[in-house]
């Protein structure tokens, strides 16, 4: 059965920590991994992963993937109370069908 | 500024009842998805859509719950009769796929949240 599994499921943390969030998959015909940022509304797009090894980087928020043992990280250095939210995790396997992991709810504290 | 629009944005209604939400996906996108996301569940496809064509439904109770792209704009998410565990937040998700064979990115609507009394 597919799963996409998130951890740790929350985190509370200051300002100017530095947070990783983990993301392990099993999907058949994976064709990469999605990270969604999720504040009181919809999820909104962060990163696209495909291929392995590559890191990925917005202002203080980067995601690596790695194809061989199954997970992605998220990380966020010197983190703001505005970083505060769901994170999401998502796998796009063939066909396009999109499975989300639980999420890891992370509280910036000032 | 291109973005997913749904209505209503709020819907209160009685067990029993027709509930249509809808959503207007990015113009030019050509796949919709339509989500559901409650704590205990989280984020479940319901169902989407390749050029209007329903792709996969298997996520959607058949029974009672039934979407479709009657064009280009507008994409429907029907339940009727609606229950209480119907309610949750359903969201309507847009991309453009250019290859089948290559990953998109997903651009998510506000949402509709539903409660069933």
């Amino acid at each position: 059965e597919d799963k996409v599994v998130q951890s740790p499921l929350s985190l509370v943390v200051h300002e100017g920590d530095t947070v990783t969030l983990n993301c392990s998959y099993e999907v058949t015909n994976f064709r990469s991994l999605l990270w969604y940022k999720q504040e009181k509304k919809a999820p909104t797009f962060l990163f696209m992963l495909t291929s392995s090894g590559i890191e990925k980087k917005s202002g203080r928020l980067s995601s690596i993937l790695d194809k061989k043992e199954l997970f992605s990280i998220l990380n966020i250095t010197a983190t703001q109370t505005g970083d505060s939210a769901v994170y999401l995790c998502a796998v796009d396997r063939n066909f396009n069908k999109f499975y989300f992991g639980s999420g890891t709810k992370l509280n910036v504290k000032p | 500024d291109a973005r997913v629009t749904q209505t209503p944005r709020d819907k209160v209604t009685e067990m029993g009842q027709e509930v249509t939400m809808r959503c207007q996906p990015i113009l030019g996108h050509n796949t919709v998805f339509w989500y559901r996301q409650t704590m205990m569940q989280g984020l479940e496809l319901l169902a989407y859509f390749r050029n209007r064509a329903p792709l996969d439904d298997s996520g959607m109770p058949k029974d009672r719950f039934s979407a479709e792209m009657p064009d280009a704009t507008l994409a429907t998410l029907k339940i009727q009769p609606s229950e209480p565990r119907d309610s949750a937040v359903y969201f309507c998700a847009s991309g453009l796929v250019l290859n089948p064979d290559s990953s998109y990115e997903q651009y998510f609507g506000p949402g509709t949240r539903l409660t069933v009394t």
